[in-house]
Parts: C-alpha cells; sequence; structure tokens
C-alpha cells in the first residue's frame, strides 16, 4: 500500500542555521511528490513539487527538495532557517495514472529558537 | 493564498444543530476535496469531486453531506455531529490531472462540536 513516512515529528533549530526534513514514501510507480507548509491556525501552502526531470526542485521561501528514487526520498532542505519557517510542514504522495488523490505524512513541526 | 475560501472561519455547534461549511475556488479548477485534520492524527481525505462528481468517499459517516453544484463552490452540510467531529476542515481543489499542478488549501473552518 502506498504511504509516506516523515520520522521526524518535532525538530528545533537556530535561527540561520541549515535544515532538512525527512520524507520517504512507499509508491510502486513514479510518484508525483509535494511538500506543504502549514502555520498555526492556517491551511496548507504548496511549497514545492516533482513530477519529472531534475531530481532537484526550488520551492517557495527559499526551500528546496531533491528527490532520490534509490533512497524512495523527498527530503526537504534550507540553508538558513528564518524564525518565521517555524510550521509544521508535510510531505505528500500524488498517485499517478488518472487519479488526483494525495497521500499525506504525519507532518514535522519545526521550532525555530533565535 | 486567496485562491480557495472557507466560510465560516470557526464554527461552534451543538450536537443537535445543522450547519453548513463553504468552500470557493478561484483558480479555474475541476477538482475538489474536504479533508478533516484532527489534533496529533494525520490529514484525513474525506471526500473528492471531479467536474461537479463525487469520485470518492473515504468511509465517511451520513451525518456529513458534502454538495458540489458546480465546480468553483463545495459545501459540506453538518447534522448530529459528535464531540469526536470537532477539527478543522479544510476544502482544497486541483486540476484533475497532477501534472497540471499540486492541490491548493483553503485556510480551513475549526469546528468545534459540544
Amino acid at each position: 500500500a502506498q504511504s509516506v513516512t516523515q520520522p521526524d515529528i518535532h525538530i528545533t533549530v537556530s535561527e540561520g542555521a541549515s535544515l532538512e526534513l525527512r520524507c520517504n514514501y512507499s509508491y510502486g510507480a513514479t510518484p508525483y511528490l509535494f511538500w506543504y507548509v502549514q502555520s498555526p491556525g492556517q491551511g496548507l501552502q504548496l511549497l514545492l513539487k516533482y513530477f519529472s526531470g531534475d531530481t532537484l526542485v526550488q520551492g517557495i521561501k527559499g526551500f528546496e527538495a531533491e528527490f532520490k528514487r534509490s533512497q524512495s526520498s523527498f527530503n526537504l532542505r534550507k540553508p538558513s532557517v528564518h524564525w518565521s519557517d517555524a510550521a509544521e510542514y508535510f510531505c505528500a504522495v500524488g498517485l499517478s495514472g488518472g487519479y488526483n488523490k494525495l497521500i499525506f505524512g504525519a507532518g514535522t513541526r519545526l521550532a525555530v529558537h533565535p | 493564498e486567496t485562491g480557495v475560501t472557507q466560510t465560516p472561519r470557526h464554527l461552534v455547534m451543538g450536537m443537535t444543530n445543522k450547519k453548513s461549511l463553504k468552500c470557493e475556488q478561484h483558480l479555474g479548477h475541476n477538482a475538489m476535496y474536504w479533508y478533516k485534520q484532527s489534533a496529533k492524527k494525520p490529514l484525513e481525505l474525506m471526500f473528492v469531486y471531479n467536474f461537479k462528481e463525487q469520485t470518492e468517499n473515504n468511509s465517511v459517516p451520513s451525518r456529513f453531506s458534502p454538495e458540489c453544484p458546480n465546480s468553483s463552490h463545495l459545501f459540506l452540510h453538518l447534522h448530529t455531529l459528535q464531540p469526536e467531529d470537532s477539527a478543522l476542515y479544510l476544502c482544497a481543489s486541483s486540476q484533475p490531472d497532477y501534472s497540471l499542478g499540486g492541490q491548493y488549501f483553503g485556510p480551513g473552518t475549526r469546528l468545534t462540536v459540544t
């Protein structure tokens, strides 16, 4: 069955430090992959997406993610975290083949220390 | 993000009340979704509509009744809810084919059932 795992429930980093949020998926075909961010009391905002081609994708707010097929991973990175990046981050897999269903991970809550 | 709007933003209702949540998208999408987000639980897909037709009902109790009169509007009618139905209800929209982009979310309706 398709699934998405975000191994880290909570992560705390200092402002200015680099960030990597992990995401692993289980899916037989080539997946569509997404990262979303949710600030408290808000909906989810799309950060970036991967469909095909270059395995390193750039998103909004200075985020990037790298698709590694051999590791079934799609980790999110940012070289220098800002206090405003504190939020919850969700990785999602979109099923291919004409479906429009997303499977979400449980999320990683990011705290940023000044 | 103003492409997907939801009203009301907050709703408190008793278990015997009937209320409706409204979602409107201004992105020209043809697929719309209802999700439930509870504390400490992954995002749960409830319903999917493609071109106004319901294509997925994820075993949602009948006290939740969706309605999609056109591709821009989606409603969730609520009646005789239970306290465990208290959650953030998120609406999203997309094109039916993920290769045309991901899902875009509204800010959600925070529902409290008393």
